[in-house]
């Protein structure tokens, strides 16, 4: 059964500071996502990373994906206050009876940006 | 507004009262799941249709819950007598088939609180 975890759960940083989120998956998977949710919102896809070795960035942040080691990252540059939210990577469940290719959620990142 | 909807946003009932949940897809997406989010954690998968069929449902998805996609459109969740363990946010997320490099698009999501 694939399991998604992230670490750190919490995250307190200063603006300007710069940290990583990590995502590790226990089965093989060639595809990761990363979704961000505000309080009381839905989600936001943020990146889609399709290949081993992918690396995608969209303005402060930058997610990469190693499908050999199961592991992806989510890379915070110079945070600021407006990336406070909780950030969640899912791995689709490739072999359902279904065909679903569910997403298995990690427990999420709460990340708060301090002034 | 060519998002994911779904109708009502907060539903606050009492304990053993029926419900149902409303989600219109984006309109090309022929693939629909449901996910459930309890405070503090990643969503779970509830199921999944392909269409207008159901091919897939989690252990997670008692008798009392009930999900139809007539004609292949929107979908309903029913919950039936609820219960104070089914309080959560209920997701809708749509998916267009046979393109593996796209992801899900969440809706706004239901909140249920049961009293």
């Amino acid at each position: 059964e694939l399991k998604v975890e992230q670490n750190p759960l919490f995250l307190s940083m200063q603006e300007g500071k710069n940290y990583t989120i990590y995502c590790n998956y226990s089965t093989t998977s060639d595809r990761l996502y990363w979704y961000r949710q505000d309080p009381g919102k839905s989600l936001e896809s943020l990146f889609v990373l399709l290949s081993n070795g992918a690396v995608k960035q969209e303005g402060r942040l930058m997610a990469s994906l190693d499908t050999k080691a199961r592991l992806s990252t989510l890379h915070i540059t110079a945070a600021v206050h407006d990336l406070s939210a909780t950030y969640f990577c899912a791995v689709p469940a490739l072999r359902t009876q279904g065909g679903s290719e569910k997403l298995v959620f990690g427990k999420g990142t709460k990340l708060t940006v301090n002034p | 507004d060519t998002g994911v909807s779904q109708n009502p946003r907060h539903k606050i009932t009492k304990r053993g009262q029926n419900v149902t949940f409303r989600c219109d897809p984006i309109s090309e997406h022929n693939r629909l799941y449901w996910y459930r989010q309890t405070l503090g954690q990643g969503p779970e998968f509830l199921t999944y249709f392909q269409n207008e069929a159901q091919l897939e449902k989690s252990r997670l998805l008692s008798d009392r819950f009930s999900a139809e996609r007539p004609k292949g459109s929107f979908s309903t969740l029913e919950i039936q007598r609820t219960e104070q363990g089914d309080s959560a946010m209920y997701l809708c997320a749509s998916r267009m088939k046979g393109q593996m490099n796209t992801e899900a698009f969440f809706g706004q999501g239901t909140r249920l609180t049961v009293v």
